[in-house]
């Protein structure tokens, strides 16, 4: 029973570059959480998504960020021009169905480094 | 350069001793609420949870209590072992409707040998 997958495990991207992070839900789950980490920092809300929409986006900055969820394949953090400043761990995590109070199960995450 | 964060509130105990770490929630209108721990390196891994209608939830050498009142909340860790040296996030769900959480701090919990 895997849990929820994601790769790469860590990603080095040049200031300007794109980085592009995957997420593979746990078998059945059909709803996403991405979360941002910071050293020694709690995780902070990104984005909800489920299969082919976005649903709560209020903590995805305005720019260069985005995210889907296809109806095929893994959910997709993509981050255009990166800088310094997106250097962090990004978790995302998954669920089976909304608002039953199911704990979120996470992956072990992307360690993004912008040089 | 280095980046600067805020240093992790600390907890040091000795092995087989008993730890309390705490935290303050921040919407009372919060109605579900989880600690995670959280190992060098990996995800945050889920511990137990507890509902805003329970005042105390027990699980294997862990328990939760709540305080609505004050809006605390608090894991108690029975019988420490050197596996349970971690950071310890409580999360608040916000949002009726989905499982968007909102993460305390964290407590970094280093067990003494």
């Amino acid at each position: 029973n895997a849990g929820v997958m994601q790769n790469p495990r860590h990603l080095v991207r040049r200031r300007g570059q794109e980085a592009r992070l995957r997420c593979s839900p746990m078998k059945g789950h059909s709803h996403v959480y991405w979360y941002r980490q910071l050293p020694e920092e709690g995780l902070k809300f990104m984005v909800y998504l489920q299969k082919e929409n976005i649903i709560d986006e209020s903590g995805m900055p305005k720019e260069r960020f985005s995210a889907e969820f296809p109806k095929e394949g893994p959910s997709i953090l993509r981050i255009q021009q990166v800088v310094r400043g997106d250097s962090a761990a990004y978790f995302c995590a998954s669920s089976p169905l909304a608002g039953d109070n199911s704990p979120l199960h996470f992956g072990n995450g992307t360690r993004l480094t912008v040089t | 350069g280095e980046s600067v964060g805020l240093h992790l509130p600390t907890l040091s105990v000795q092995e087989g001793d008993n730890s309390i770490i705490n935290c303050a929630y921040s919407n009372s209108a919060s109605d579900y609420f989880i600690w995670y721990k959280q190992e060098s390196g990996k995800g945050p891994q889920f511990i137990i949870d507890i509902r805003s209608n329970m005042d105390k939830r027990q699980g294997q050498r862990v328990t939760v209590l709540l305080n609505k009142t004050v809006k605390h909340l608090s894991l108690q860790i029975a019988a420490t072992q050197p596996g349970d040296s971690a950071v310890y996030f409580c999360a608040e769900n916000i949002n009726f409707g989905n499982e968007k959480l909102t993460f305390g701090t964290g407590t970094r919990l280093t067990i003494i040998p």
